[in-house]
């Protein structure tokens, strides 16, 4: 079971760049990482995902080294909108259930 | 929208009762997941289910049980019901990437 860590808030303001660390030290060699964002009473919602180097869509950037024992999400100028709970999970693609969400970053993007 | 389907969106019942509920996947999507949100805690999985089968358990009470009919939806029973239930339940659902795809939810309120 992997198991991640996370910081448990992060501050920013409008316009900035916001990068979360995720730890995931013992990642087996099928994981997958996947980021997830989730705004209060609301399910998460998948953001990006990737397994090696860089992965980039219209939303965010995921930076994974070659250890692959980290990963980071990038979230390009941040707008008040992002204010939410991230969570980095790591799971082998195999439906096996056994990654667990951890407790997640709370970003609260300022004015 | 994530294409996953829950019912009810609210329930409010009393201790010692016993609830259902719904949960139906995005299209294509065999594996159905199954969470508990207390307030201001993170996701707990209880359990996961693949094409009908248990594929996976995790912090779910004996008092709690789920399954997935061959239309692929699953039901999670709640029974003898206690005010530390009360709690958003949200379910998932993937198909081989991994990635989940997450419903509404359903507030469970436990009086």
């Amino acid at each position: 079971l992997a198991k991640t860590t996370q910081p448990i808030s992060m501050d920013s303001y409008e316009g900035q760049e916001v990068n979360i660390t995720c730890s995931h030290n013992n990642i087996a060699t099928n994981d997958y990482i996947t980021w997830y964002q989730q705004f209060p009473s609301q399910g998460p919602r998948f953001i990006i995902q990737g397994y090696k180097t860089k992965v980039t869509n219209e939303v965010a950037s995921l930076f994974i080294p070659a250890d692959r024992k980290s990963s980071t999400l990038s979230l390009p100028r941040v707008s008040l909108s992002d204010t939410a709970v991230y969570y980095c999970l790591v799971g082998d693609g195999t439906n096996a259930g056994k990654s667990t969400f951890g407790d997640g970053t709370t970003l609260t993007v300022k004015p | 929208d994530s294409g996953v389907t829950q019912t009810p969106k609210h329930l409010i019942t009393a201790t010692g009762q016993r609830v259902t509920l719904r949960c139906s996947p995005r299209s294509g999507d065999l594996s159905v997941y199954w969470y508990q949100q207390s307030l201001d805690q993170g996701l707990q999985f209880l359990i996961q289910y693949y094409n009908g089968e248990e594929r996976a358990k995790g912090n779910i009470l004996e008092r709690f049980s789920a399954q997935q009919f061959p239309d692929l939806h699953s039901e999670l029973n709640l029974s003898s019901l206690e005010l530390g239930d009360s709690a958003l339940y949200f379910c998932a659902s993937s198909s081989s990437s991994d990635t989940q795809y997450f419903g509404p939810g359903t507030r469970l309120t436990v009086l």
